[in-house]
């Protein structure tokens, strides 16, 4: 399985600021997701950034609230921006496995925005 | 579209008593499923995977599922449940991209 970290582990912002989550794989990896889990809800897929091509979000995402980098096979970074109270969430990066079936998950970013 | 339903926001069983968490799903196409676990203040853990084969698959902690392409459903289970198993439990499924269920909190009282 991919071992997958991510920084920060939580924080607390300031409504109107911004935050940049990081994502760094221990492998080279085609494809990450980030994804957001909403405060009891289930997971919701935000976009699929893949390496030397634009993300593709999905709907109700768009790319200047979730600007999303992926320099390199193995990081990545999300950027909240101009957050609000209802971005209060965690946000999970994920990639496949070796094999491309299973898809693992990083610890999460708890984000509070006050 | 591809979509997943957990139609149990919570389940309640006695330690030792069998588990069952309920999954069906709609899907164009032959579908990957999945079921995850996510521990309080824990990242998500994969437990098991339907790709292909065998109906019934046998995953971590015990816990197997089993496939019914007729019922569209992906049922989890495990014979005796644990105090330990109280997480929550998460269904999913992939064509393209990984869609999931809302979610089944299950609750294991010793």
């Amino acid at each position: 399985s991919a071992v997958i970290s991510q920084k920060p582990s939580r924080d607390i912002c300031q409504r109107g600021t911004s935050l940049t989550i990081q994502c760094q794989v221990d492998s080279q990896v085609t494809m990450m997701f980030w994804y957001r889990q909403q405060p009891g809800q289930s997971l919701t897929l935000i976009a699929t950034a893949n390496q030397g091509s634009e993300a593709t979000y999905e709907s109700g995402f768009v790319i200047d609230k979730f600007p999303i980098s992926r320099p390199n096979l193995t990081f990545s970074t999300l950027t909240v921006s101009n957050m609000s109270p209802e971005d209060s969430s965690i946000y999970l990066c994920s990639t496949p496995g070796r094999a491309q079936e299973t898809q693992y998950f990083g610890p999460g970013t708890r984000l509070l925005v006050l | 579209a591809q979509s997943v339903a957990q139609p149990e926001d919570q389940v309640n069983v006695a330690e030792g008593n069998p588990l069952t968490v309920k999954c069906t799903y709609s899907v164009s196409g032959n579908p990957y499923l999945f079921w995850y676990v996510q521990y309080p203040n824990r990242g998500l853990q994969f437990l098991l995977k339907y790709i292909t084969g065998d109906n019934l698959v046998k995953g971590s902690y015990g816990f197997e599922a089993e496939f019914n392409k007729s019922q569209t459903s992906f049922h989890l289970k495990k014979p005796s449940a644990l105090v330990s198993d109280s997480a929550l439990y998460f269904c999913a499924v992939r064509v393209i991209v990984l869609t999931f269920g809302g979610g089944t909190r299950v609750l294991v009282k010793p």
